[in-house]
């Protein structure tokens, strides 16, 4: 079955510091890719997403990720943490082995940024 | 445009109540989707819908769940008794039969007591 792994619940930053949220999927065939951002007490946005092309992609506030087929990952990034950026992030995949229409999630990460 | 719409954002019932949690879809989609977020499983897709028809509720944990989506701009999830192991957000989602990104709503936050 079509899986997707997120390494650490937990990710801890200070404010300004690099943001590395990782995510790896398991797949024959390369799914389409998601990441999700969700604050308290709130619903899932799309922060960007990976289909076909250029397999660095930009999302909103400063994310991006980068599709690497020979590692089936698919890391979250940004430059610089901000304090609002403290929230749970889900990685997801559609398509691939499950089919298209299916979107498996992560257990997800939650990222907290300190003063 | 509207998002997903779902009503009611916050529901309180006790066990044994009927519970109806309500959607409607993004105009123009053509798939629904119904997840549940809890600690313990995360989120997990209960069932989802291509032109109102339920094509896999493989998701749905037992007969005391049900959906159904009379039309392209509404569905439902009915929990029927509750129990407190219910208790979970539940979001609605859609997105077109061509399209690839899947919207959600703001969910409806679920406690039985």
């Amino acid at each position: 079955a079509q899986s997707v792994t997120q390494l650490g619940s937990h990710v801890s930053v200070s404010e300004g510091a690099l943001v590395l949220l990782r995510c790896n999927y398991s797949s024959s065939v390369p799914p389409y890719l998601f990441w999700y951002v969700q604050y308290p007490n709130q619903g899932l946005q799309l922060l960007l997403k990976y289909t076909t092309g250029a397999t660095l992609v930009k999302g909103i506030n400063g994310f991006e990720a980068e599709f690497k087929k020979s590692e089936t990952s698919f890391h979250l990034t940004k430059p610089s943490a901000h304090m609002s950026d403290a929230a749970e992030y889900f990685c997801a995949v559609r398509g691939g082995n499950t089919g298209f229409q299916k979107l498996v999630f992560g257990t997800g990460t939650r990222l907290l940024v300190s003063p | 445009d509207a998002g997903v719409i779902q009503s009611p954002r916050h529901e309180v019932t006790e066990m044994g109540q009927e519970v109806t949690l309500r959607c409607k879809p993004i105009s123009g989609h053509d798939y629904l989707f119904w997840y549940r977020q809890t600690m313990m499983r995360g989120l997990e897709l209960l069932i989802y819908f291509n032109n109102n028809v339920p094509i896999d509720d493989s998701g749905m944990p037992e007969d005391r769940f049900s959906a159904k989506m009379p039309n392209a701009s509404f569905s439902t999830l009915k929990i029927q008794p509750s129990e407190p192991r219910d208790s979970a957000v539940y979001f609605c989602a859609s997105s077109q039969i061509s399209g690839n990104t899947i919207y959600f709503g703001e969910g409806s936050w679920l406690t039985v007591v």
